[in-house]
């Protein structure tokens, strides 16, 4: 089944700009991911859907400032003019013919 | 709107049993699959079980195989996940979620506000 891995934390200055990876196994380079927001004590949130291609489809209601691009087995998503409800835990999403694997998360901290 | 409301989570004695439903509204529930995810206190999230938009094939976790059912009532726009044998580890919030497909072959595009069951003597 595959793998994903992500960096267990990341910060960045309010207004800035981040780049958040997402690491497939290789043999699954290809793979299509979603990208989850999920804020300090609250459900999670849906973002994106992401190719290999770096093609992407948003959410309803998720702003502008999120994107997603792709190179080889990485997936990226990218946070920019940063505002403190960004502040979140970030989580990559596959899926296989018959199982679906997250990613160890990414602790996003907005100073 | 689409929306996702879980209950019947609560605290439980390890070995027992437990039914999770999640009410869906505001989309076509028969047309699209669906999962439970859970989530261990201060843990990152870990797929539980999926089933396709008809109700006739499914998926489990090898941690919950053999001891969870999903389900689902499409007459009713109910998904269900029936929990026994429960052990402590299975402590957790349960996330219902929608798949943006009919099977297999999606992923998860939207989440409920989850329900949180604890096995504890």
């Amino acid at each position: 089944q595959p793998v994903l891995t992500q960096s267990s934390s990341a910060s960045a200055s309010l207004g800035s700009s981040v780049k958040l990876t997402c690491t497939l196994s290789s043999v699954h380079s290809s793979y299509i991911i979603a990208w989850h927001q999920q804020q300090p004590g609250k459900a999670p949130r849906y973002l994106m859907k992401l190719e290999g291609s770096g093609s992407y489809n948003k959410g309803s209601g998720v702003p502008d400032r999120f994107s997603g691009s792709s190179s080889g087995a990485d997936r990226y998503l990218t946070i920019s003019n940063l505002q403190s409800e960004d502040e979140a835990d970030y989580y990559c999403e596959t899926w296989d013919s018959n199982t679906w694997v997250f990613g160890g998360g990414t602790m996003l901290t907005v100073l | 709107e689409v929306h996702l409301l879980e209950f019947g989570g609560g605290l439980v004695q390890p070995g027992g049993s437990l039914r999770l439903s999640c009410a869906a509204s505001g989309f076509t529930f028969s047309s699209y699959a669906m999962s439970w995810v859970r989530q261990a206190p201060g843990k990152g999230l870990e797929w539980v079980s999926s089933i396709h938009s008809g109700g006739g094939t499914t998926y489990n976790a090898d941690s919950v195989k053999g001891r969870f059912t999903i389900s689902r009532d499409n007459s009713k726009n109910i998904l269900y996940l029936q929990m026994n044998s429960l052990r402590a580890e299975d402590t957790a919030v349960y996330y219902c979620a929608k798949l943006a497909g009919y099977n297999s072959g999606y992923g998860m595009d939207v989440w409920g506000q989850g329900t949180t069951v604890t096995v504890s003597s």
